[in-house]
């Protein structure tokens, strides 16, 4: 089944613990993107990557970063979270940059 | 500043009438606009899409339209079904910007029995 698939789907932590989600998708995509929701803000970029070794910053990269060292994966890093950082985060795969994206389930943090 | 906006938070419709749900932007450089949907616990979905050089593209009971002038494009469901009530997202991109997609802040349909 073509999927892209998000862990930890739920993560509470406190500011300042360094942490990972991952993502992963099956499908041979080589475009992948973050983005996070916030009420009445919509989806917003945080990052994506046009493909394996290329990333570039979306509209809201601070505090976060980024790898592409494998077509399927695009793990998302928070070095030092922050409570603002609290959000609903989304990771998006497609074929192309402008092709339809294929989204993950949402991974929703928490950040004390 | 918001260059994708939708401005009405939500919409609520009767069954079997039609939704309208519209969306305005701001960069004239937007070439290509996709609208997803969004269910409560799960990631959005694509629906339709459409090129700048069309003004209307249709695939089943949805169809978008794009009015370039006024920097506005809709989508609308006809006949509307108590499935269709979800969160609807409007995103615009360029083709000379590749991989920078710009969301809408959303709509939530209520489609009533």
């Amino acid at each position: 089944e073509a999927q892209v698939t998000q862990n930890p789907r739920y993560l509470i932590t406190v500011t300042g613990k360094k942490l990972t989600v991952t993502c992963s998708q099956n499908m041979n995509h080589e475009y992948m993107s973050w983005y996070r929701q916030d009420p009445g803000l919509g989806l917003r970029q945080i990052y994506y990557s046009m493909n394996v070794e290329v990333t570039d910053k979306g509209d809201v990269p601070e505090g976060y970063k980024v790898s592409r060292k494998e077509k399927r994966n695009f793990p998302l890093i928070l070095e030092s979270p922050s409570p603002n950082q609290t959000s609903l985060y989304f990771c998006a795969s497609s074929l192309g940059s402008t092709g339809e994206l294929f989204f993950g389930e949402g991974s929703r943090l928490t950040v004390l | 500043d918001q260059q994708v906006k939708q401005n009405s938070p939500s919409l609520s419709v009767q069954e079997g009438r039609i939704s309208i749900l519209n969306c305005d932007y701001t960069n004239s450089m937007f070439d290509y606009f996709l609208w997803y949907k969004k269910y409560p616990a799960e990631g959005p979905t694509f629906l339709i899409s459409i090129s700048s050089i069309k003004d209307k593209n249709e695939d089943g009971r949805f169809t978008v339209f794009l009015n370039k002038s006024a920097k506005h494009l809709s989508l609308h469901i006809v006949p509307s079904q108590p499935g269709d009530s979800a969160v609807y997202f409007c995103a615009a991109t360029s083709s000379g910007n590749t991989g920078k997609l710009i969301f809408g802040q959303g709509t939530t349909l209520q489609v009533k029995p």
